[in-house]
């Protein structure tokens, strides 16, 4: 799997926007781009994931650079409770009759701040 | 809540000593993984079954072993435990097998702490 880079730590003033970075530049093409994240020491959680396309849910939006070497996880109005390590995870597409396991990294520790 | 059960939640035990983690998947989830994490190794993957076979194997000590059963429950056995296996031990389930989507991701659940003292 592509290795990953995100900083290690960000603040983040509540009901702003969290910007969080990650650089994927040995991706795939056809790798995706996953986010989780983890509250602490409780267990991770999915949040959004993407291929080159920018992509959106109710918790965050995804936006990935045009040539695939990095992205962004945008967190529109940040809350105390957004307060978590992100991790930005790259895996190859997941092939049928099986999952791959998750490969994390360090991970950015968003701190939001009241 | 993940829909993914882990018992028990604290487990502290001694050096030398063996001891089972259970995990319920999430119903309907045919895929089981099982990750460690610790202050100093962050989360690892273990080991992951898929409808009671074992899948993927990564970083499992040859002191550990795990097995998915006919309900799809899975445990993990950490035997001859030495301290630096303490850590915070995580249980994900999937569904697999069908095209990407968040119904398929992997949830987790709440983790077992096991202390050895």
């Amino acid at each position: 799997d592509a290795k990953t880079t995100q900083p290690p730590s960000m603040d983040c003033a509540e009901g702003r926007a969290a910007n969080l970075p990650c650089n994927h530049s040995t991706i795939s093409g056809n790798e995706y781009v996953y986010w989780y994240r983890q509250i602490h020491s409780q267990g991770p959680q999915y949040i959004i994931h993407g291929l080159k396309n920018n992509e959106t849910n109710e918790m965050a939006s995804l936006i990935i650079t045009e040539d695939r070497k990095s992205s962004t996880l945008i967190l529109p109005h940040a809350t105390l409770r957004d307060t978590a390590v992100y991790y930005c995870i790259v895996r190859p597409p997941i092939s049928s009759g099986s999952a791959r396991q998750l490969t994390f990294g360090s991970g950015t520790q968003l701190t939001v701040l009241p | 809540d993940s829909g993914v059960t882990q018992t028990p939640k604290h487990l502290i035990t001694a050096t030398g000593q063996r001891v089972t983690l259970r995990c319920s998947p999430r119903s309907g989830d045919l895929s089981v993984y099982w990750y460690q994490q610790s202050l100093d190794q962050g989360l690892q993957f273990l080991i992951q079954y898929y409808n009671g076979e074992e899948r993927a194997k990564g970083n499992i000590l040859e002191r550990f072993s795990a097995q998915q059963f006919p309900d799809l429950h899975s445990e993990l056995n950490l035997s001859s435990l030495e301290l630096g296996d303490s850590a915070l031990y995580f249980c994900a389930s999937s569904v697999s097998g069908i095209p990407l989507g968040p119904q398929n991701e992997q949830f987790f659940g709440p983790g077992t702490r096991l202390t050895v003292l």
